[in-house]
């Protein structure tokens, strides 16, 4: 059973509009969510995190939102560039301990047409 | 700085066969882990260490075994290759419960 959900395997958007990418997971222990970009032949980069603690969380263009009442998290990319596209993984865990393991979503393959 | 390293890059092999993929970072972390991405799949945790000396199974463990002699060190073993282990491998550690850092990815095939 998928524990983190990435339902749209990819979006398209025009430069300088906003990306949205959803993700949706089922376990209720998670308490950390981050998000991740990766380019072609090269490793997952981090690129936000987020606390159950919170909903929000901004770093530059990037936001991400929290709901834990219904279980989803959105990534925010304003304004989108030609660079940002690429694959992004969502990604949770529950932080009890050093073995703490992250879960990651099927991934969404973000186009940003110039 | 050099982060995760993974070798080899790529690699071929024959069905049966064993080969190890290495893993090392220099950031003095304690938790290590190995996934694979498949196309469709996401990443996939195989096996993971909480430090040297102690590891533990993940989603997908069939195939594969591990060993965390060192803190620095995280090889990743196939005893017998199948063509169902086609995939890229990524290492991937970090201290604490923080970020993971990845390496660049090991592309392995087999025939």
């Amino acid at each position: 059973d998928q524990q983190v959900k990435q339902n749209s395997p990819s979006l398209s958007v025009q430069e300088g509009r906003i990306s949205i990418l959803n993700c949706d997971y089922t376990n209720s222990m998670f308490d950390y969510f981050l998000w991740y970009k990766k380019y072609p032949a090269e490793g997952p980069t981090f690129l936000i995190s987020i606390s159950s603690i919170k909903d929000k969380n901004e770093d530059g263009r990037f936001t991400v939102f929290l709901n834990k009442s219904a279980k989803h998290l959105s990534l925010h990319i304003v304004p989108s560039q030609p660079g940002d596209s690429a694959v992004y993984f969502c990604a949770a865990s529950s932080r009890t301990g050093a073995n703490s393991k992250l879960t990651f979503g099927k991934g969404i393959t973000l186009s940003v047409r110039p | 700085n050099a982060g995760v390293t993974q070798t080899p890059k790529f690699q071929v092999l024959k069905t049966g066969q064993s080969m190890t993929l290495q893993c090392a970072q220099d950031m003095n972390h304690e938790y290590m882990s190995w996934y694979r991405q498949d196309p469709g799949m996401g990443l996939r945790l195989i096996h993971y260490s909480v430090g040297a000396g102690i590891t533990d199974q993940g989603e997908v463990p069939n195939g594969y075994n591990v060993s965390r002699s060192t803190t620095e060190d995280f090889p990743l073993r196939l005893l017998s290759a199948a063509p169902s282990q086609t995939s890229v491998y990524f290492c991937a550690s970090r201290r604490g419960t923080g970020e993971l850092f990845f390496g660049e990815g090991s592309r392995l095939t087999v025939l």
